[in-house]
């Protein structure tokens, strides 16, 4: 498809699991960002990279999340020993310019609920 | 303060109105501003970009106003189809878009 993807579409995880979420961007983006987003919030920044290189995790909200774009191409965003507060949509975006000021393109986003 | 504000609302208008929303941002160093649309369970999407000079697509227009560090968005003759939140996107020297939490709109028939 030509739109960003991302997968599952819904996780459902209980306290303490581990979840993975995938997101594979536009061919051809170099830069791809991760949003959460509560619900009646606005989204809210994670991480950022630039082809392989993670350029800002300033917003990753504990050292539980962890993100990685091995190749440049597909991100894996991790959640270890999820809380109740990590559930939230998770919003993958690309770009296919590398300033930060560019419009995003986004997934349909990952619906996570933690019990 | 938060670095970027919208009204929540919900704004609640009749077909045909027009409808105006205002967003604030606190870095004076923003360089790029957006305005999306995200309907209920869907991801953002871009609506327009916000120019210096201001901009106009077909019923929606946008402005900024650098000094006053706001940018605002018009709808003009609202269309059922108009109904979703609206969100305020700015980006601030090296810090990636930053989002505004949303105005939510809601026009009746």
């Amino acid at each position: 498809g030509a739109g960003v993807s991302q997968s599952p579409r819904y996780k459902v995880a209980k306290r303490g699991q581990d979840v993975a979420l995938r997101c594979d961007p536009i061919s051809g983006h170099v830069s791809l960002f991760w949003y959460q987003q509560a619900l009646g919030q606005g989204p809210e920044f994670l991480t950022y990279f630039q082809n392989e290189a993670q350029l800002d995790k300033s917003g990753l909200p504990s050292d539980r999340f962890f993100a990685e774009r091995p190749e440049g191409s597909v991100s894996t965003l991790k959640i270890q020993r999820t809380q109740q507060e990590d559930s939230a949509v998770y919003l993958c975006a690309s770009s296919g310019q590398g300033a930060k000021g560019s419009p995003l393109h986004f997934g349909n986003g990952t619906r996570l609920t933690v019990t | 303060r938060k670095e970027v504000e919208q009204d929540p609302g919900p704004f609640n208008v009749p077909e045909g109105a027009t409808v105006a929303f205002n967003c604030t941002y606190s870095n004076s160093a923003s360089q790029s501003f957006f305005w999306y649309r995200q309907d209920c369970r869907k991801e953002p999407k871009l609506l327009m970009s916000v120019y210096s000079s201001g901009n106009e697509d077909g019923r929606f227009t946008a402005q900024l106003n650098r000094a006053s560090q706001y940018i605002s968005l018009l709808i003009r003759d609202s269309k059922l189809s108009d109904s979703a939140t609206y969100l305020c996107v700015v980006n601030g020297g090296n810090t990636p878009l930053v989002f505004g939490k949303g105005t939510r709109l809601s026009v009746i028939a």
